[in-house]
């Protein structure tokens, strides 16, 4: 299985609102990762998770909240979110090798409006 | 800091011409680098890694890559292109703890 799976592909929320966006892989990665993709942009690193740890959060707003429950799932919970904050959201996963993080393997994505 | 520059922004070629995306990189160690693909609305898919070794990789889909350090370059390449090559093309540039940091990307666009 060399898949990053990614609950739900589409998902429409209020600016009230509270939602969660899910990704799962079952490669024994043991680094996870969120991106953020606005239209015709790059992706944008939001957080990295080493070993179900939060090792790298790029000064993203409270309103994004990550959690790790164990090495194969990663959340990001949602609240209070800004109709800017619509974009295509990413998870991705890799391996350590000898201390190095290889090459990522990316979800299919959960396209969020934000209304 | 690491940073990508891809100097193309959109790039047409006809079906069956060959075909360079080009990449530039700036990273004070040996850097660990990336081609992925991208189609609209989806994922990214890795067609090629570098990560020490040979400079010339070879990937999926017929592509292959160079590194060349002393032009700070890891262009894409493919020696005919086909229609369904359309899509958005990222270079990228990661560190050990696995942070990627991305170009803006290239269209390619295909000509029958």
């Amino acid at each position: 299985d060399t898949e990053v799976t990614q609950t739900p592909k589409h998902l429409v929320m209020g600016m009230t609102n509270k939602k969660s966006l899910k990704c799962e892989q079952h490669m024994g990665h043991r680094a996870m990762y969120w991106y953020k993709q606005k239209a015709k942009k790059p992706p944008e690193l939001m957080f990295v998770y080493s070993y179900e740890k939060l090792s790298i959060n790029e000064s993203v707003p409270s309103r994004f909240s990550p959690e790790c429950p164990n090495s194969s799932l990663l959340n990001l919970h949602l609240h209070a979110l800004q109709p800017e904050d619509s974009a295509l959201y990413l998870c991705a996963s890799s391996q350590e090798v000898r201390g190095v993080n290889t090459e990522a393997f990316f979800g299919q994505g959960t396209r969020l409006t934000v209304v | 800091a690491q940073s990508v520059t891809q100097p193309d922004i959109h790039i047409t070629v006809s079906e069956g011409a060959s075909l360079e995306l080009r990449c530039n990189y700036s990273y004070g160690a040996t850097p660990y680098l990336f081609w992925y693909v991208q189609s609209p609305g989806q994922g990214l898919q890795l067609l090629l890694k570098y990560f020490s070794g040979d400079t010339l990789v070879q990937g999926i889909k017929g592509f292959e890559a160079e590194f060349k350090r002393s032009q700070s370059s890891f262009n894409l390449r493919k020696p005919s292109v086909h229609w369904s090559d359309a899509a958005e093309y990222f270079c990228a540039v990661a560190n050990n703890a696995g942070k990627s940091t991305f170009g803006d990307g290239t269209t390619l666009t295909v000509k029958p």
